[in-house]
């Protein structure tokens, strides 16, 4: 069964505190993984697509990694405006070659001035 | 700007009550989704539509039916709503197959007491 694990649940970080979220996925044919941001009582906006191992993306002070089993959003001297939750979705090929996109349940990332 | 507008910011129904949650987008997106979001459980799929008046279902369609008569519009009804259907709902759309982002609205809170 396709998963995605993000670690971890929660994160505090003192502004200008790097840091990574971790993203990692099983998955049956890789079509491609998402990184989301999502306020509070907001819905979650897109931020990144990766296709494939070794890519990268960078937006501001959020760059994004992925290997063949995991992702990484590395945010670099955070600011308090970075504080939301950080939502990773996989897409892949599930039996009978539909594709499905499956979400974790996300980090919520605390930025303290 | 792209837009997804979702009906309803904050719904309260009573239990047994039929409700509509309505979605209109302005991209002249083909895919369209609802999904329900829950504390612990994160975003997980309940109908899906790849054109007008096609739908399919999608991890959790139990107790939900959808309606898209239009292209800009998708519709979640939920025939006798239940306590258990408390929830975020959130509606998405997209260009083309799973690999492409999604656009979210702002959720509709629905309590059903």
């Amino acid at each position: 069964e396709d998963q995605v694990t993000q670690s971890p649940e929660a994160l505090r970080l003192q502004e200008g505190e790097s840091s990574s979220l971790n993203c990692s996925y099983t998955v049956s044919g890789l079509r491609g993984l998402f990184w989301y941001r999502q306020d509070p009582g907001k819905g979650p906006e897109f931020l990144f697509t990766l296709y494939s191992a070794g890519e990268e993306k960078e937006k501001e002070r959020l760059k994004a990694t992925l290997t063949k089993k995991e992702s990484f959003l590395h945010i670099t001297a955070p600011k308090p405006e970075d504080s939301a939750t950080y939502l990773c979705a996989v897409s892949g090929m599930v039996l009978g070659g539909s594709e499905k996109l499956v979400f974790g349940k996300g980090t919520k990332l605390t930025v303290n001035p | 700007d792209v837009k997804v507008t979702q009906s309803s910011r904050y719904l309260v129904k009573r239990t047994g009550e039929k409700v509509f949650l309505e979605c209109v987008q302005d991209m002249d997106h083909e895919n369209m989704f609802w999904y329900r979001q829950d504390p612990g459980l994160g975003l997980r799929l309940i109908y899906f539509s790849y054109d007008v008046k096609m739908k399919e279902k999608g991890d959790i369609p139990e107790g939900y039916s959808v309606s898209r008569e239009k292209k800009e519009r998708f519709s979640l009804i939920l025939e006798s709503a239940s306590t258990n259907q408390t929830s975020m709902y959130l509606c998405a759309s997209s260009t083309g197959g799973t690999n492409e982002k999604l656009f979210f609205g702002s959720g509709t809170q629905l309590s059903v007491l």
